[in-house]
């Protein structure tokens, strides 16, 4: 069975950091593609950053380009979102996201999210 | 970036009615949209991928339809499981972008 387990979120400043981690298990997780969805308090989902499964290409929003990056260790199987200079406007549930083996936005399984609170 | 617009913003309907929502894009994502469903507490559920798959699991009643810059997702007959909120989702080019969402409530 597939699990992603979401972890790292918190309360954080403003212009402050946090890494989120999401470790998989139940399949091969360097065949895959993974991506960060992210759900502001009553707004709909954003789609934050995509990574392929050897990790060489990633991709980004245009609102969290040059503040976030999204990596993975494929010897461990977890996925990380590396958040600098967050804002109010990043808070939000996080929920990383398996894709098919390729980058193709088919997000099969999901986690269960971390919250993660920009708030002085 | 794609702008995708979703209408209705909500759609009233009862059980055993048949459910049209719309997702438009700013421009061309030729097939390459997705469908997923989102209930209150529970994490996203993939419905349609590339316009008109249904992914593995997903009930017929589920149908998508489209290519260029409108779309359709139908639900042939709700069930009471299917009261939720639709996005969609491009990928026809980075970044890729979400619909704002269409609620299925009941009515």
């Amino acid at each position: 069975e597939v699990q992603l387990l979401e972890s790292g979120g918190g309360l954080v400043q403003p212009g402050g950091s946090l890494r989120l981690s999401c470790a998989a298990s139940g399949f091969t997780f360097s065949n895959y593609a993974m991506t960060w969805v992210r759900q502001a308090p009553g707004k709909g989902l954003e789609w934050v950053s995509a990574i392929n499964n050897g990790g060489g290409s990633a991709y980004y929003a245009d609102s969290v380009k040059g503040r976030f990056t999204i990596s993975r260790d494929n010897s461990k199987n977890i996925l990380y979102l590396q958040m600098n200079n967050l804002r109010a406007e990043d808070t939000a549930l996080y929920y990383c996201a398996k894709d098919v083996i390729a980058v193709a936005a088919q997000f099969d399984s999901w986690g269960q999210g971390t919250l993660v609170t920009v708030s002085s | 970036e794609i702008v995708l617009t979703q209408s209705p913003a909500t759609l009233s309907l009862s059980p055993g009615d048949r459910a049209t929502l719309s997702c438009r894009a700013s421009q061309s994502v030729r097939i390459f949209l997705t469908w997923y469903q989102h209930k209150p507490g529970q994490s996203p559920r993939l419905l349609i991928y590339d316009a008109s798959n249904r992914a593995t699991g997903i009930p017929a009643r589920f149908s998508g339809g489209g290519s260029g810059t409108d779309f359709t997702l139908t639900i042939s007959s709700l069930e009471p499981e299917d009261f939720a909120v639709y996005y969609c989702l491009q990928r026809s080019e980075w970044p890729w972008t979400f619909g704002q969402g269409t609620k299925v409530e009941i009515k």
